[in-house]
């Protein structure tokens, strides 16, 4: 078990609406990527959070953004949602920004209609 | 923009039998990871190769990196029905943190 927890496992949203998925890192870990994964495809990085600040962003646009608390559990939110947004949303926790050590959650399933 | 390039996509084989996957990435980089995910679950990490030359191994599996000509490998021997996975290949780009992944290579192996 990596200890990294994502809820809800899976959600189902129209299109337009507003999503936040949670992740809760792994007990020591500071930083939080995110990455949306489409059906048959790789995973893509959305940002990532260390100490409470984004980090690093990748080609999402800016109705894509994140939170990260003090306890370094993180949110991803989703503003407008499109058909296209239907996906797994992973999270992996770490120390540090270096992606050597990267645990992942379960993922939430994300279906748009 | 990195590209990472992963084949085949899909592989079918006996047990017993060995087989390479093939990661191809266009961009300099000196780090490249491997992942396994099973259905429904989460990514697990495989093996992390940090350097040109490097390789790794555990238990049937090996994975090497070639900084040079941009592809890393990994090699299954005498497969086993439990290593029935998608694997994927992830280049590190150190610029914004990201990860770069392929899409994956589905294997499946039969008894």
């Amino acid at each position: 078990e990596t200890g990294v927890t994502q809820s809800p496992t899976h959600l189902i949203k129209t299109r337009g609406q507003q999503v936040t998925l949670r992740c809760s890192s792994q007990s020591g870990h500071n930083t939080v990527s995110w990455y949306q994964q489409a059906l048959g495809q790789g995973p893509q990085f959305i940002f990532q959070y260390y100490r409470e600040e984004e980090n690093g962003r990748g080609n999402f646009p800016p109705r894509f953004s994140g939170l990260q608390f003090p306890n370094y559990s993180s949110e991803l939110n989703v503003n407008a949602l499109e058909l296209d947004d239907s996906a797994l949303y992973l999270c992996a926790s770490s120390i540090g920004t270096g992606n050597e050590k990267l645990f992942f959650g379960s993922g939430t399933q994300l279906s748009v209609l | 923009e990195l590209k990472v390039e992963q084949n085949p996509l899909f592989l079918s084989m006996q047990e017993g039998k060995n087989y390479t996957i093939y990661c191809n990435y266009s961009t300099t980089s000196d780090r490249l990871y491997w992942y396994r995910q099973d259905p429904g679950k989460s990514l697990e990490s495989l093996f992390v190769l940090l350097s040109n030359g490097a390789v790794k191994q555990e238990g049937r599996l090996m994975a090497s990196l070639d900084t040079k000509a941009r592809l890393s490998t990994l090699h299954i021997t005498a497969a086993v029905h439990d290593l029935s996975a998608t694997y994927f290949c992830a280049v590190d780009m150190d610029s914004n943190y990201q990860l770069i992944w392929g899409a994956g290579t589905k294997l499946i192996i039969k008894p």
